[in-house]
């Protein structure tokens, strides 16, 4: 069983730049969820992709979309890249058990991007 | 979603019991307590979740009082390699999706 990955490791683009972030979820696994995490932070919830439909999305603007395919592999896109969108993106899988406790999910090693 | 509040920071020695505590004083009926771990360049783990009373798995034990206002994580004997960021996170699944809000975590280190 393999884990979640994600490419590319690390990425440099320049601001107005776009890009494109990609994410294998774990086998087994029909959800994908998107996190940013600025230095020193804690990661912050982007959106979730469940059987290729966006299920819920956090507070961030327009220009962070995603995708998710019929393997359960997701993008994300970032358009018009600003400064502030330096940071470590992480990506985070998980199967839904229909119960109250919250599903676990299985997080990826991120993707550095730095734009200058 | 409830928010949490946990401390910045903690240190301890290899060997000792860790215990950190998280305060969620707005936790709603539904939600469940659960945290994860995160090492430096990696992505969060799972560590642990619990509703009420007192939950052990192989690495942590979380205690939770009658109230549900706060929790505890308690790491026993820790060694160097426990040296990570702790989050204590509160929620459940509203709609059927499962967004986890993280805090600022708890920065634990183990020293020699």
């Amino acid at each position: 069983e393999t884990g979640v990955t994600q490419s590319p490791t690390h990425l440099i683009k320049t601001r107005g730049q776009q890009v494109t972030l990609r994410c294998s979820s774990q086998s087994g696994h029909n959800t994908v969820s998107w996190y940013q995490q600025a230095l020193g932070q804690g990661p912050q919830f982007i959106f979730q992709y469940y059987r290729e439909e966006e299920n819920g999305r956090g507070n961030f603007p327009p220009r962070f979309s995603g995708l998710q395919f019929p393997n359960y592999s997701s993008e994300l896109n970032v358009n018009a890249l600003e400064l502030d969108d330096s940071a470590l993106y992480l990506c985070a899988s998980s199967h839904p058990t229909g119960q109250g406790a919250l599903d676990t999910q299985y997080f990826g090693p991120g993707t550095r991007l730095t734009v200058l | 979603l409830a928010k949490t509040t946990q401390p910045i920071s903690m240190d301890s020695y290899e060997g000792q019991e860790v215990n950190i505590t998280c305060s969620h004083n707005n936790i709603a009926t539904n939600d469940y307590i659960t945290w994860y771990q995160q090492f430096p360049s990696q992505g969060p783990r799972f560590i642990i979740q619990g509703y009420k009373t007192k939950v052990t798995n192989e690495v942590a034990s979380l205690f939770i009082p009658a109230d549900r206002k706060s929790s505890t994580l308690s790491l026993p004997r820790v060694s160097l390699s426990d040296t990570a960021v702790y989050y204590c996170l509160v929620g459940d699944k509203p709609g059927g999706y499962n967004k986890l809000i993280f805090g600022a975590g708890t920065r634990l280190a183990v020293h020699p």
